[in-house]
């Protein structure tokens, strides 16, 4: 199984901050990587899909990057609503496996 | 717009199976692969199948290979996933959601399954 390891495990930010999340896969995925964001007693929201993608409807504040096995994502200007915990997941090939999560926190 | 409605709530005893259904609509049911996922309380994702509604094929992950069944029914857009022989430890959210992009786009909002004696 391929193993994805994000970091760090939890951040702590004000609004407006540019934060960045990192996600290293433990064998190279080429760009099947996603981001998904979870608040508080919610379902996930996906973000980004192909590595840099962004969803329908997600705020240009958001973007991905990498390929192989390094990845991030940034959050340009942090807003109230970002404080969440946000996974990567792999898809290049089964079984899909999922980073441990970055918890985003007030600061 | 895109719904994935999920059954309610279980409580079942160890030993004892789960069915939990997802009903989608929105948009056509037979386009779009429906990935399965679970989370324990206080922990993260964990990726248990698909199933390819069009022609019925479905991958499981090998953990839980001989217990997962995710089965679709076309007439009524709906996915059902069954969890049998279940153990504490199969305390969880359980989520289905759509995988288009190549991969989820967009997620039920859960059902709650507790497994207590």
């Amino acid at each position: 199984d391929i193993q994805m390891t994000q970091s760090p495990p939890s951040l702590s930010a004000s609004v407006g901050d540019r934060v960045t999340i990192t996600c290293r896969a433990s064998q190279d995925i080429s760009n099947y990587l996603a981001w998904f964001q979870q608040s508080s007693g919610k379902a996930p929201k996906s973000l980004i899909y192909a590595a840099s993608a962004l969803q329908s409807g997600v705020p240009s504040r958001f973007s991905g990057s990498g390929s192989g096995t390094d990845f991030t994502l940034t959050i340009s200007s942090l807003q109230p609503e970002d404080f969440a915990t946000y996974y990567c997941q792999q898809y290049n090939s089964y079984p899909i496996t999922f980073g441990q999560g970055t918890r985003l926190e007030i600061k | 717009q895109v719904q994935l409605v999920q059954s309610g709530a279980e409580v079942k005893r160890p030993g004892a199976s789960v069915k939990v259904s997802c009903k989608a609509s929105g948009y056509t049911f037979t386009n779009y692969y429906m990935h399965w996922v679970r989370q324990a309380p206080g922990q993260g994702l964990e990726w248990m199948g698909l199933i390819n509604p069009s022609g019925g094929i479905t991958i499981y992950a090998q953990r839980f290979q001989g217990r997962v069944t995710v089965t679709r029914d076309t007439s009524t857009s709906t996915v059902h996933m069954e969890l049998s022989s279940l153990k504490s430890e199969d305390t969880a959210m359980y989520y289905c959601a759509r995988a288009g992009t190549g991969t989820v786009d967009f997620w039920g909002r859960g059902t709650l399954v507790t497994v207590s004696s």
